[in-house]
Formats: structure tokens, C-alpha cells, sequence
């Protein structure tokens, strides 16, 4: 079956430790997108990536930061530097036509951090 | 740049209806609607791409007025399962790169 896998579902760490949350997707999409979610709050975009090797900011960057070494997988670090990093983080991804974004993205069952 | 949803939240008895509204200050190139229920990942109903053009997923649909830079989403005769937080995503035209997602509209369904 296609789809997006994110793991850990759950994970927690102390306080400034960096962690490293896993995406990988076998549907064959150029793009990928992480985005972090806050309670009652909408999706805020952190990186994104349309091609691999390619990446790029979204506007909560700051403190995290991914790499595009496979087109199957875009894993994201939360460092030290970031201020408030426990929040649900979800993985998506959509298929590219000439470089636009208008198609439906696919998400992963996301994974909840929580630093202590 | 980030659209408004409206209303904010919703309470519905099975079988009523409901709109939830996305205005954008911009101009659209796209307006996308996804479904997300607590404590799991969004799923996508729909894509509208042309202004005027309106779209269905069995009784809810969609439609898109790209003079008034806005899309309405129409819960008809309304499922306990349809409950969860639905959200609007936009893309502008000229920003054909980024999905600019709206704060959501939490939606309960009750017996």
C-alpha cells in the first residue's frame, strides 16, 4: 500500500536535546512538507522541499531544520534552538505538474513530541 | 495573507445542514478543503481550481467564487462521522508554491 509513514507516533525528550522526526513516502511525489501543529491552532508550514537536494524555508523555520537526500524520505530536526518545540508535527506530500502546488497533499499519521 | 475561516465552530444535530466559509484578502489561484478529526492527520475532500467551479464528495460540497476571493464548503444532512475540524487551504494567484492554511472550523456532529 502507498502512503506516508512518520515514526515515532509518540516521543519525548529533555530539554536541549536535538531529535529527529522520520518521514518517508512510497508514492512517488516530488514534493514533501512538514508542518507543525499546535492545539486548536492551524497548520503552520516549517520546510519544504520540491525536489530532492532542494529545500526550502517555510515560516516557522527557525530552530529546525531537514534534509532531501532521497526523494522517499524528508526527515526533520528539532534542535536546542528551538524555544518551544513540543507540538503534533505532521509529514505530507503531493505530486508536482510544472513546478505549481495545486494538488491534494498526503499526510502521515504525524508524531507528537513533547520535551520535558 | 492567511485566509478566515467562518464560523469558528459549529454544533449540528445528525441530519442538519451546514456552510463553513474561506475568504482570502488575495487573489486565488486555488482553494483546497481537508477534514481533520482529533488527534489524527488531515484528509483531503477537495480541489477547486477554477473560480465558478464547484465539486462533491458524497453530501458535502464545495464552491468557489474567485471574484469575491472566496470558497464555501456545504455539509448537507450531516453525519456523526462528518465531526472533526475542517480547513481551507489557499494558493495565490502568482504563489504557486505554497498551500497558506486557514485556522479551521471545529464541527460537532451530535446524536
Amino acid at each position: 500500500d502507498g502512503g506516508i509513514t512518520q515514526s515515532p507516533k509518540y516521543l519525548f525528550r529533555k530539554e536541549g536535546q536535538n531529535v529527529t522526526l522520520s518521514c518517508e513516502q512510497n508514492l512517488n511525489h516530488d514534493a514533501m512538507y512538514w508542518y507543525r501543529q499546535d492545539p486548536g491552532q492551524g497548520l503552520r508550514l516549517i520546510y519544504y522541499s520540491q525536489i530532492v537536494n532542494d529545500f526550502q524555508k517555510g515560516d516557522i523555520a527557525e530552530g529546525y531544520s531537514v534534509s532531501r537526500e532521497k526523494k522517499e524520505s524528508f526527515p526533520l530536526t528539532v534542535t536546542s534552538a528551538q524555544k518551544n518545540p513540543t507540538a503534533f508535527y505532521l509529514c505530507a506530500s503531493s505530486p508536482t505538474s510544472g513546478g505549481t502546488n495545486y494538488n491534494e497533499q498526503f499526510f502521515g499519521p504525524g508524531t507528537r513530541l513533547t520535551v520535558l | 495573507q492567511q485566509p478566515v475561516q467562518s464560523p469558528q465552530a459549529v454544533i449540528l444535530r445528525e441530519g442538519e445542514d451546514a456552510v463553513i466559509n474561506c475568504s482570502s484578502s488575495k487573489a486565488l489561484y486555488s482553494v483546497h478543503w481537508y477534514r481533520q478529526k482529533h488527534g489524527e492527520a488531515p484528509v483531503f475532500l477537495m480541489i477547486l481550481l477554477k473560480g465558478g467551479e464547484q465539486k462533491g464528495h458524497e453530501k458535502i460540497s464545495a464552491s468557489f467564487n474567485e471574484k469575491k476571493q472566496q470558497s464555501s464548503l456545504y455539509l448537507t444532512a450531516s453525519q456523526l462521522s462528518y465531526s472533526g475540524t475542517y480547513f481551507c487551504g489557499t494558493v495565490n494567484a502568482g504563489n504557486n508554491r505554497k498551500l497558506i492554511w486557514g485556522l479551521g472550523t471545529s464541527l460537532a456532529v451530535n446524536p
